[in-house]
């Protein structure tokens, strides 16, 4: 199974500022990388996949990069709806993983 | 309008079973591949098991042997037959809808909770 790591574990940011998550892969996943966001009660939802996609409706603030084990997402001026879990999933092989996930916080 | 519902869950004992299930609205659940993922309270995502549009299944090695997946594609619907559950099967599942094989669509989730 492929173990995908998230960091840091929370992520304190003033709206506004920059945030920049990280997801390393134990092993290459190619492109095939998704990254999701949940708000407390809520279901997760996708913000990019294929390491970069922007999903329909999502913000042009949110970017993600990398390739092979090294991925990340940036938010480029956080808002407050963006205070939220993030995680990242890979889905080159099953079973499909994700991060134990980045939780951004109000600074 | 995408839409997917889950239900079924509830409190049951160790060693008891559940059935839960997904009914999606605003397209075919034949024609795509759907999933089911859980969350332990306070914890991350973890993939449950898949079916394909071609009916083929798929599970994390947590299930196998205890979980089925299914579908009824009259009533549009994913079922997920848990058996034999553990206090560690205790979480909030979600069906959801892959495009490709990330997931486009989830839904609010059904909380099972596994007691003693």
């Amino acid at each position: 199974e492929i173990v995908m790591t998230q960091s840091p574990a929370t992520l304190s940011v003033s709206p506004g500022e920059r945030a920049t998550l990280s997801c390393r892969a134990s092993q290459s996943v190619s492109s095939t990388l998704a990254w999701y966001q949940q708000k407390p009660g809520q279901a997760p939802r996708v913000l990019i996949y294929d390491v970069s996609t922007r999903a329909t409706g999502i913000p042009a603030r949110f970017s993600g990069s990398g390739s092979g084990t090294e991925f990340t997402l940036t938010i480029s001026s956080l808002q407050s709806e963006d205070f939220a879990v993030y995680y990242c999933q890979q889905y080159n092989k099953w079973p499909q993983t994700f991060g134990q996930g980045t939780k951004v916080e109000i600074k | 309008e995408v839409q997917l519902v889950e239900s079924g869950g509830g409190l049951v004992q160790p060693g008891g079973s559940l059935r839960l299930s997904c009914a999606a609205s605003g397209f075919a659940v034949s024609n795509v591949y759907m999933s089911w993922v859980r969350q332990a309270p306070g914890k991350g995502l973890e993939w449950v098991s898949v079916i394909y549009s071609g009916g083929n299944t798929h599970y994390a090695d947590s299930a196998k042997g205890r979980f089925t997946i299914s579908r009824d594609n009259s009533k549009n619907t994913v079922f997920l037959q848990m058996n034999t559950l553990r206090a560690e099967d205790t979480a909030v599942y979600y069906c959801a809808r892959g495009s490709s094989a990330w997931y486009d669509y989830w839904g609010q989730g059904t909380l099972v909770t596994v007691y003693s």
